[in-house]
Order: structure tokens, then sequence, then C-alpha cells
């Protein structure tokens, strides 16, 4: 089963525009990782935030991350056509094992 | 280039026949994972490798389904008896304790 929850599943922007999307989760993690995937194509991996950290920038990728709230949000700023892919979040639980638990993906189509 | 190498990238087969993927991480790692994507969907846990010994088996994988990593570098996933419901992307990852995975191109089976 799936842990995460997505939000928005589908986003369509225009190029310049800033994409926001949410990810919720339901158990304890030891950090939360977001994916970007192409059509057909494997997973990419964009950043990796730890359970002790709140924010992390990667070039034009924001990441803030809530425990409280079991939610986080991955901002990609001033959009490129390029960015055209679907997004993932992924968890990787506290407790051992290490597998990663990914969500249902937002589609982002970036229009130039 | 991730790293993570999977044969074939496409494979069609009829229903009822056996078929096996093959992921070849290119340098040597001790966690090797498999997970199954279908359509609109993110990735789901398979199964995973520490070296040559399987830890972990999702529910999802069914007495049809059998995974092998010999020698703790290649692994295959094999399929029995396929049925139209196995249609999916297949996909191998590598990932070290607590880090950020990499993953293979994929193979995208399609059961006819």
């Amino acid at each position: 089963s799936q842990q995460g929850e997505e939000d928005p599943q589908a986003l369509s922007i225009q190029e310049g525009e800033n994409a926001t999307m949410n990810c919720s989760y339901k158990t304890s993690i030891n950090n939360l990782q977001w994916y970007r995937q192409n059509s057909g194509r494997g997973l990419v991996h964009l950043i990796l935030i730890r359970s002790n950290e709140r924010e992390k920038h990667s070039g034009r990728l924001r990441v803030t991350l809530d425990t409280s709230k079991k939610s986080s949000s991955l901002l990609i700023t001033a959009s490129r056509a390029a960015d055209t892919a679907s997004y993932f979040c992924a968890t990787a639980p506290g407790a051992a094992g290490n597998k990663l638990t990914f969500g249902g993906g937002t589609r982002v189509l970036v229009k130039p | 280039d991730t790293g993570v190498s999977q044969n074939p990238r496409h494979k069609i087969t009829k229903r009822g026949q056996n078929v096996t993927f093959r992921c070849d991480p290119i340098s040597e790692h001790n966690r090797l994972y498999w997970y199954r994507q279908t359509l609109g969907q993110g990735p789901e846990f398979l199964t995973y490798f520490q070296n040559e010994a399987q830890l972990e088996k999702s529910r999802l994988l069914s007495d049809r389904f059998s995974a092998e990593r010999p020698k703790g570098s290649f692994s295959t996933l094999e399929i029995q008896r396929t049925e139209q419901g196995d249609s999916a992307m297949y996909l191998c990852a590598i990932m070290g304790l607590y880090t950020e995975a990499f993953f293979g191109q994929g193979t995208r089976l399609t059961v006819v």
C-alpha cells in the first residue's frame, strides 16, 4: 500500500511560474525524498530532507517538512518546459527496513 | 546514467508464459530493491536484498514471483505463468542506509 497522498494529482502551469505540490504521510520517518519521473522512464532523485530538518534548498527546488503534520511540500521556482514530469514523494521509515514508500505522484505540465 | 542497468527495457509476452528481468548495478552496492509501478501510480515495493540475502518481501509478491541475487551483484526477477494484471513497469534500485535511491530505467512488461 502507498503511504503518501500527493496533492494535487495534476498541475498545469505556464513557463516561468512556480509549481507547488504537497505530500502527506502516515507513519514516523527517518527522511522524506522527492523524485522526478519523465514519461516511461526511471525515477531520478531530486532532494532528501531528514526528519530533524524543516527546509532544504537545491537550485530551483525548495522542500519543507512538517513532522507534526506529517506533511511535506515541494516548490519548483521559475518553471521550465523541461520540468514537465511526474513528481513523487517517498518516505524512509524510522524503524529498520529502509524501503521507500511512495505517494501517488503529481503530474506537472509546464506550458511554453 | 543512474548506475543501474535493467534488461530488457520492454517485454511483451502472452498470458501464461514465464518472463525474467535482470538488474545490473554498475558499482558494488549492498542493498538492491525491486519495485512495481502501474500506470498513473507511484512505485510499490516488491522485495529487497542485502548482498545475496533476500531480507523482505511484499505481500504483492505472489508465489509466481521469485527474485534472486546470486553473489550479491546482479539480480533477476522471474514471473511464472504471467497474468494480465502483471502488466506494469518493474523498477530496480540501489540504495544505502537512509540515503537516496538510484533507479534503473525499468522494464515495461505487457501481458497480452
